[in-house]
């Protein structure tokens, strides 16, 4: 079975350019997980998705951040206007059920210069 | 207070010893929890699941959970150097069934 994939992997932009993140996840899992993960942090929700609703975005950090679910199979997160601060690794996860274990993708590597 | 709570380490232990991780978190609600594995550069990996007090064991790895004390253990048994890596505890809480993860520990396995 494939596992939560990811795109772009490695993703350099300049300041104040838009930046989009995708995720597919899982087939058959009905939660999805965006995280952000930097040395000084660590791993960090910002939103999370049940049935494509959002649940939870207490973690999104600013307005310049975004996240859609339009179906089941599709998750972006949008940066708009991007910032240096925002560069770490952003993680989506999918999970089955509520109380169950996450399966996360590869990541991307976010770089603003 | 932090939710879930771990010692960053390093943790450092001698090849073919065990290496003992803690995790502690603040709602006592809380209903499910998990270790992940994380290599340097690499996502997080589900190493085990546990639901219910008590130990529960796969292969060299045992998780222990006691909800009364509220905290959570990972013990590795003849620790390798492919163990080297950071140790991720997370904890399902609320009714939004929200994971929280703990900063992790590092694992350094010494040959």
């Amino acid at each position: 079975d494939a596992g939560v994939i990811q795109s772009p992997r490695h993703e350099v932009t300049e300041m104040g350019q838009e930046v989009t993140l995708r995720c597919k996840p899982i087939s058959g899992h009905n939660s999805l997980f965006w995280y952000r993960q930097t040395m000084m942090r660590g791993l960090e929700l910002l939103i999370y998705f049940n049935n494509n609703v959002p649940i939870d975005d207490s973690g999104m950090p600013e307005d310049r951040f975004s996240a859609k679910m339009p179906n089941a199979s599709f998750s972006t997160l949008k940066i708009q206007p991007s910032e240096p601060r925002d560069s770490a690794v952003y993680f989506c996860a999918s999970r089955y059920g509520q109380l169950y274990e996450q399966y996360f993708g590869p990541g991307t590597r976010l770089t603003v210069t | 207070q932090k939710e879930v709570e771990q010692n960053s380490g390093p943790l450092s232990v001698p090849e073919g010893a065990i290496a003992s991780l803690n995790c502690t978190y603040s709602d006592r609600g809380s209903q499910s929890f998990f270790w992940y594995r994380q290599y340097s550069g690499k996502s997080p990996e589900l190493i085990m699941s546990i639901y219910s007090n008590g130990d529960k064991e796969d292969g060299r790895f045992t998780a222990q959970l006691n909800k009364a004390s509220q905290y959570v253990s990972l013990l590795i048994r003849d620790s390798q150097p492919s163990d080297s890596a950071t140790y991720l505890c997370a904890v399902i809480s609320g009714g939004y069934q929200k994971v929280t993860f703990g900063i992790g520990t590092k694992l350094q396995v010494i040959p």
